[in-house]
């Protein structure tokens, strides 16, 4: 199985800031996904993280506001850009691995709560 | 839309009673996935069964799937307070993105 670690684990920031989430995966995956899950909400897909290229975003996701970076097999960053209240939510980071390459991973979460 | 439902939304149960979860879903999947998410946190993997499997099982839990009804539960066998969570099922369809339910909150009454 991969472990995935992700930081900072929560953050309470002022509206119109930044912040950079990590994501930092113990074995090589093959796919690397962030998601944001809003309070009492199922998970959404942000975007697929793409190793060395620009991430693939879903309908409602764009760049400008969640730039996303993958510079190895085993890394990804995304940042939450000019953030406002509704961007609070926990933010998690993904990879799929295992034998087969089906099982997909979470990482423990970033609570962010923007102020 | 590809995202499961699941049922019921909520459950509370006495401990040491099984606890069964049901997820729906709308199309064809490779894998069907189960989650668990203990409050704000990250969700824990728990078993993955395959289009061609029926029913897997692993320790207390088992899960079945029946694809002619895109149906699958979750049963947690003899359950303790630490089950305690919300449960999500994700269906898999090669190397598309997961789609959620929209999980199940299970109390587990010491």
């Amino acid at each position: 199985s991969a472990v995935i670690s992700q930081k900072p684990s929560r953050d309470i920031c002022q509206r119109g800031t930044s912040l950079t989430i990590q994501c930092q995966v113990d074995s090589q995956v093959t796919m690397m996904f962030w998601y944001r899950q809003q309070p009492g909400q199922s998970l959404t897909l942000i975007a697929t993280a793409n190793q060395g290229s620009e991430a693939t975003y879903e309908s409602g996701f764009v760049i400008d506001k969640f730039p996303i970076s993958r510079p190895n097999l085993t890394f990804s960053t995304l940042t939450v850009s000019n953030m406002s209240p509704e961007d609070s939510s926990i933010y998690l980071c993904s990879a799929r691995g295992g034998a087969e390459g089906e099982t997909q991973y979470f990482g423990p979460g970033t609570r962010l709560l923007v102020l | 839309s590809q995202q499961g439902e699941e049922d019921p939304q909520a459950l509370s149960i006495q401990e040491g009673e099984n606890a069964t979860m049901n997820c729906s879903y709308k199309t064809s999947i490779n894998n069907l996935q189960w989650y668990r998410q203990n409050s704000g946190r990250g969700l824990v993997h728990l078993i993955l069964i395959r289009s061609n499997e029926r029913e897997k099982h692993s320790g207390r839990l088992r899960v079945t799937l029946d694809t002619s009804k895109k149906s699958s539960s979750l049963l947690i066998t003899a359950s303790r307070a630490a089950d305690t969570a919300s449960y999500f099922c994700a269906t898999g369809l090669g190397a598309n993105n997961l789609f959620f339910g929209t999980g199940t909150r299970l109390t587990v009454i010491p």
